[in-house]
């Protein structure tokens, strides 16, 4: 049961585009929301989170909106950089789970030149 | 720089040996996490730790067992490996603060073949 779910393996954009990588998911019990960039051969890094009481939080050029009577989150790179080539993964975390995390399949995001 | 090492980074064992993995931090955080990543699954917990000896099962914990007797290790052991295990695994901590984000900081991973 994938309670965290990222439909679109991959996704190519032109360098100066914006990037928009999706997130589904299906328990309403998620109170917190986070994304992760990973390169290869490292561990995710965290990139930017939100709370289940917000719509969108922002820090630079990333955005992320949640619209939680659709449960869909999506992640904004905008304008989107060769450096931002990498895996993204979505993850939430249930209320009554403490700290522990549910994380999507990860979507490989391409930024051409 | 959360202060998380894995070791071994690379391993390649044979079917029905045991395998361990090691993580540090050197920070003292109390909750530490075991991930593996496959194509097509992304991250699934295998198991948690919220101390010393206080460990408990995550989504995917069959053939897998933790320990944790110092705040700093926590050890993933594979009982007798299996090709399905074949993976990379990644520990993770979280620092619960004022603001309680959920983040966790991840170690940079050991891949592990099981042939």
């Amino acid at each position: 049961d994938q309670q965290v779910k990222q439909n679109s393996p991959s996704l190519s954009v032109q360098e100066g585009r914006i990037s928009i990588l999706n997130c589904d998911y299906t328990n309403s019990m998620f109170d917190y929301f986070l994304w992760y960039k990973k390169y290869p051969a490292e561990g995710p890094t965290f990139l930017i989170s939100i709370s289940s009481i917000k719509d969108k939080n922002e820090d630079g050029r990333f955005t992320v909106f949640l619209n939680k009577s659709a449960k869909h989150l999506s992640l904004h790179i905008v304008p989107s950089q060769p450096g931002d080539s990498a895996v993204y993964f979505c993850a939430a975390r249930r209320e009554t789970s403490g700290s522990r995390l549910t994380f999507g399949e990860g979507t490989q995001l391409t930024v051409n030149p | 720089d959360a202060g998380i090492t894995q070791s071994p980074r690379h391993k390649v064992t044979e079917t029905g040996t045991p395998v361990t993995l090691r993580c540090h931090q050197t920070e003292n955080h109390r909750y530490m996490y075991w991930y593996r990543q496959d194509p097509g699954h992304g991250l699934r917990l295998i198991h948690y730790s919220y101390g010393v000896k206080d460990t408990d099962k995550g989504e995917v914990s069959d053939g897998y067992s933790v320990s944790r007797s110092k705040t700093e290790d926590f050890l993933l052991t594979l009982e007798s490996a299996t090709s399905s295990q074949t993976s990379v695994y990644f520990c993770a901590i979280s620092v619960p603060g004022q603001f309680v984000t959920y983040e966790q900081y991840f170690g940079p991973g050991t891949r592990l073949t099981v042939t």
